[in-house]
């Protein structure tokens, strides 16, 4: 079936390096995808989204990179800080219009930062 | 974003039993969903909750098991019914209003003996 999964269940990176976090999907239907951190005790939150007619999105610290062709996703987060340490969730949104919205998560990659 | 207040944020229960989670948001939302995300794993969606009608649930969820309700654009429940240790797991609401972003309240943890 259709999914949206991830390369690597942890990564573990040092204070200021950069931190990338890939995803493949399988839906090429897909209107855009989200990044979400969540950390301990705590829901999901919003980080990044594109939209599936870009290839590139940048935020503060984060950049989001999508390439349509081998159906990958990444999320770049620059000078990594303790307080990224989370499980970064890549998350698939299909709209088919109306109340046809939904919203599809991968496996989640937890990211730990070495002071 | 809107801030999604979820009561229970953490229960104890005892096999055989219900328990309904209240989310509440603090400004009206067009759509509302309920997740659950197991140890360890990723959230899996149950159903979206619907104002005024039926929940849609989607495929290993029924309404039997996971009752849902909204009566209106801020509030919705989720009930867990005749809980079993399997049902264990944190509950998650989310919202998302108009082209927004979909957000998420903090979750509930139950734990069933």
């Amino acid at each position: 079936g259709e999914s949206v999964g991830l390369h690597l269940p942890t990564l573990s990176v040092q204070e200021g390096d950069n931190s990338i976090i890939n995803c493949a999907y399988s839906n090429s239907a897909s209107d855009y995808f989200i990044w979400y951190k969540q950390e301990s005790g705590k829901g999901p939150q919003f980080i990044i989204d594109i939209r599936s007619n870009m290839d590139k999105r940048q935020g503060q610290r984060v950049t989001v990179l999508l390439n349509k062709t081998v159906k990958h996703l990444s999320l770049q987060i620059a000078a990594t800080q303790p307080g990224d340490s989370a499980v970064y969730f890549c998350a698939e949104i299909r709209n088919s219009g109306g109340s046809n919205y939904k919203l599809t998560f991968g496996k989640g990659t937890l990211l730990t930062v070495n002071p | 974003s809107a801030v999604i207040s979820q009561k229970p944020s953490r229960d104890i229960c005892q096999r055989g039993t219900s328990l309904t989670i209240q989310c509440q948001v603090d400004s009206q939302v067009t759509m509302m969903f309920w997740y659950r995300q197991q140890p360890g794993q990723s959230l899996t969606l149950i159903a979206t909750a619907n104002q005024g009608s039926e929940a849609t649930y989607e495929s290993g969820f029924v309404i039997d098991k996971f009752p849902i309700s909204r009566p209106n654009l801020t509030f919705s429940t989720l009930t867990v019914s005749n809980m079993s240790p399997e049902d264990s797991s944190i509950y998650l609401c989310s919202a998302r209003r108009n082209a927004g972003e979909l957000f998420f309240g903090e979750g509930s943890r139950l734990t069933v003996l």
